[in-house]
């Protein structure tokens, strides 16, 4: 059972362009939202996370915004450059103690054209 | 501060053959995991450990050990190796236990033939 959808698996954009990649969750007790950033060769790093008390959030030229009500939640890359051409992964939790499990989804490589 | 390391960064096995991949912080972390990430199958939790003698079973725990050696090491086994166990390992680890960043090292990429 796959408990965190990502999509597409693959982007292209030109430079300047504004990507956006989807994430849609199933279980309701989740309650933490990360994005996390890989560039090929390298570990993933932490871009961005969201919890459930706000809609949006913005770190620079990277926002989440989350649905609780269709329990969905994006990245979008504002004024994109080459240099954040790499995979993208969304990933949900809940926060509850012994039950806490981190759901990575499958993973979105993103290119972006000069 | 180097962070997370992992040794070594490549291995190629023979079907049958053990290995061991260690993995350091100096972050001074509690928790510590290892994941694996297999093409179109993102990261999947192998083992964790959430604090200093604990370690616990993730999503794909078969054919593998693993040791908390002390607050810093955390050793990922593999007793008899398969091909299907062909894939990038992962250690991460973070300040405490729950839903907070994971901090993870450069991979190991492992060949079984």
């Amino acid at each position: 059972q796959q408990q965190v959808k990502q999509s597409p698996q693959s982007l292209i954009v030109q430079k300047g362009g504004i990507p956006i990649i989807n994430c849609a969750y199933e279980n309701t007790a989740f309650d933490y939202f990360p994005w996390y950033q890989q560039f090929p060769g390298k570990g993933p790093a932490l871009l961005i996370a969201i919890r459930p008390d706000v809609s949006e959030k913005k770190e620079g030229r990277f926002t989440i915004s989350f649905n609780k009500s269709a329990k969905q939640f994006s990245l979008h890359i504002m004024d994109s450059q080459p240099g954040d051409s790499a995979t993208y992964f969304c990933a949900a939790s809940n926060s509850g103690g012994s039950n806490y499990k981190l759901t990575f989804g499958k993973g979105t490589l993103l290119t972006v054209n000069p | 501060n180097a962070g997370v390391t992992q040794t070594p960064k490549f291995q190629v096995l023979k079907t049958g053959q053990s290995m061991t991949l260690q993995c350091a912080q100096d972050m001074n972390h509690n928790s510590m995991y290892w994941y694996r990430q297999d093409p179109g199958m993102g990261l999947r939790l192998i083992y964790y450990s959430a604090s200093e003698g604990t370690t616990d079973k993730g999503e794909v725990p078969n054919g593998y050990n693993v040791s908390r050696l002390n607050k810093r090491e955390f050793s990922l086994r593999l007793e008899s190796a398969a091909p299907s166990q062909t894939s990038v390992y992962f250690c991460a680890s973070s300040e405490i236990w729950g839903p907070y960043e994971q901090y993870f090292g450069p991979g190991t990429r492992l060949t079984v033939t």
